[in-house]
Formats: C-alpha cells, sequence, structure tokens
C-alpha cells in the first residue's frame, strides 16, 4: 500500500465552526506532514510529526492545531478559522523526516472557509 | 530561502524537449523534484542527492550541481502526459525540512 489518504475531500465551515481533517498512511512512515496550497502557489510546510511527536511548527496560528495519534495517522484540528485560510490542505508522509526521502502526498482537502 | 525556478511556464508540442532550472541561494544536500496536475496532489518524480545519487522511478533525468548550487530536470520527447506544474524542494533549516520553488508551469500541447 503506497497511498497516503485524507478526508474529507472537501470542507466548507463557518467561522466560528470546529472541524477536524484526517490523514492516514500504512507505509511504515515514521515522519508526516502537513502542508497548506494557495492556488497557483507552491505548498507550504505547516508541521511535521517525526516518530508521532511535533518536530516542526511553521509559526501556524493557533487556530491550526495537529495530532498524531499514532504512527499512522496525522489528524488537523480546525477553529475559529478566516476566510483567508481557505485552501488546499496536503498531508505528506516519508520514511524519515529531513530532506533525504521522498514525500508522498495525499490527495488533499479543499477547504472553504465563510 | 525559496529556491529560483526557470522558466515559470513553458508551453510544447507532443514529442518537443524541455528543461526546467531550479537555483538556491543556499548549500544544497538534496533537490526533490514533484509534478502537480491541476486539481491533484503533487507526485514524487525524483531526489537527487550530494554525491551524485539519484532516486527516481520515472524515465526523466536530472542533474544536480553543488558548486553552483543548481539542479536542471530534463524532459525529453514530451508526451501529453507531463503537462502539470513541476517544483523543485530544496533543504531549509538545518536541512531539516523541504522548501518548494514558486513552479514551473509545462503545457504539451498535440
Amino acid at each position: 500500500d503506497t497511498e497516503v489518504t485524507q478526508t474529507p475531500k472537501h470542507l466548507v465551515m463557518g467561522m466560528t465552526n470546529k472541524k477536524s481533517l484526517k490523514c492516514e498512511q500504512h507505509m511504515g512512515h515514521r515522519a508526516m506532514y502537513w502542508y497548506k496550497q494557495k492556488a497557483k502557489k507552491p505548498p507550504e510546510l505547516m508541521f511535521v510529526y517525526s516518530y508521532e511527536k511535533l518536530s516542526i511548527n511553521e509559526s501556524v496560528p493557533s487556530r491550526f492545531s495537529p495530532e498524531c495519534p499514532n504512527s499512522s495517522l496525522l489528524n488537523l484540528h480546525l477553529h475559529a478559522l478566516q476566510p483567508e485560510d481557505s485552501a488546499l490542505y496536503l498531508c505528506a508522509s516519508s520514511q524519515e523526516g529531513g530532506v533525504f526521502n521522498e514525500q508522498f502526498f495525499g490527495p488533499g482537502t479543499r477547504l472553504t472557509v465563510l | 530561502q525559496q529556491p529560483v525556478q526557470s522558466p515559470q511556464a513553458v508551453i510544447l508540442r507532443e514529442g518537443e524537449d524541455a528543461v526546467i532550472n531550479c537555483s538556491s541561494s543556499k548549500a544544497l544536500y538534496s533537490v526533490h523534484w514533484y509534478r502537480q496536475k491541476h486539481g491533484e496532489a503533487p507526485v514524487f518524480l525524483m531526489i537527487l542527492l550530494k554525491g551524485g545519487e539519484q532516486k527516481g522511478h520515472e524515465k526523466i533525468s536530472a542533474s544536480f550541481n553543488e558548486k553552483k548550487q543548481q539542479s536542471s530536470l530534463y524532459l525529453t520527447a514530451s508526451q501529453l502526459s507531463y503537462s502539470g506544474t513541476y517544483f523543485c524542494g530544496t533543504p531549509d533549516q538545518g536541512a531539516q525540512k523541504l522548501v518548494f520553488g514558486q513552479g514551473t508551469r509545462l503545457t504539451i500541447n498535440p
């Protein structure tokens, strides 16, 4: 299984809602990532988990809260988002963290904040 | 610091060749290349490592010039399926994370 899955595919939420994005991989990878991608822009790193521990937080606002319940799962909890947070949220995984291993991306969750 | 890609966009006919460049102002330990089709996730193409090692699984070649802090991706005899946006990723923050270039949009016409 060489797939990263993400749910939901699409999400529309109001600024007062609380929602969660889910990511799963069964490749035995020990690093997992959250990226944010705006239209016609490259993916921007938000968080990195390595061996289930948060290793990088790119100064992301606290309205985004990551969680890694186990080595296969990664969640992103959303609360009190702003319209400018609307974007494609990509999850990725790699065998190890760092820059020497390829990253496998999931299909993304397209988020719209009203 | 974000690597710089050139060109920003290129339009080719099927069968023509393309070269996409990626330059960094920092020393490079590795360069990653990904392709993203419209509405889809980025897909890994190739990783080039300091010392000449390459890892990839597509019929695409690339070069890595550590001294010039540059990498080039070579797409020969392009096919319609090569269309998409190509991103290079280079190390940042003590080689702990990747930073992606702004992308090169490749359009292949029949």
